[in-house]
């Protein structure tokens, strides 16, 4: 099986424009979670999207949006860019239903810097 | 919400000695611990998890161990080697049937010196 995969692996923007990072989960995964890693940090949960629907959210702000499609692929959108904004975001897929404890696998992220 | 904190921050300790990394969380619900480790430049990737039904597991030189009342949990290396080096993640999830929130530590950066 092909693993998660993102797109573009980087990217530069300057401050206020917006961006849009798409992830392909694995074949067969529904569940897809985005996740912000700065130098230094953890990951920071962003959202998480199953069955086209938006099922958890972290505490970021509402320039940050996603969605997810009926193929499973996922799209989060970033507006109005800010210099803080400038991380590694990494999407990871999850099969669910039958196995709650399921293992998410990671994509290889989208490095975005904001100048 | 859930937080999970994480100690040390830095762990070096030298090559065949044990390594210890503590993650306390605060939300009861959850009952998900996978741990991750993420080498340098790469993804990070799960290498043991724990369900909260359960005390420790172990898998050849890591274990984990969980102590639902105190509300944390713990990595174990043993016999560390230099391929060890990376940076280790604990995270929290509350998982069920369709949806699972996973709540990140701040990350243990471990080097083994050979």
């Amino acid at each position: 099986k092909a693993g998660v995969t993102q797109t573009p692996r980087y990217l530069i923007k300057t401050r206020g424009q917006q961006v849009t990072l798409s992830c392909s989960p694995i074949s067969g995964h529904r569940s897809v979670s985005w996740y912000q890693q700065t130098p230094g940090q953890g990951l920071q949960f962003l959202f998480e999207y199953f069955s086209e629907t938006q099922r958890n959210k972290g505490n970021f702000p509402g320039r940050f949006s996603g969605r997810q499609f009926s193929n499973s692929r996922s799209e989060m959108n970033v507006s109005t860019l800010e210099l803080g904004d400038s991380a590694l975001y990494l999407c990871a897929s999850r099969g669910v239903g039958l196995g709650v404890y399921n293992e998410q696998f990671f994509g290889p992220g989208t490095r975005l810097t904001v100048l | 919400g859930e937080n999970v904190e994480q100690h040390p921050s830095t762990l070096s300790v030298q090559e065949g000695d044990s390594a210890v990394i503590k993650c306390t969380y605060s939300d009861s619900a959850s009952n998900y611990f996978p741990w991750y480790k993420q080498e340098l430049g790469k993804r990070p990737q799960l290498i043991i998890d724990i369900r909260s039904n359960v005390g420790e597991k172990k898998d050849q030189r890591i274990a984990v161990t969980l102590n639902k009342t105190a509300k944390h949990f713990s990595l174990h290396i043993t016999e560390t080697q230099p391929e060890d080096s990376a940076v280790y993640f604990c995270a929290a999830s509350v998982r069920d049937t369709n949806a699972g929130k996973s709540t990140f530590g701040d990350g243990t950066t471990l080097t083994v010196k050979p």
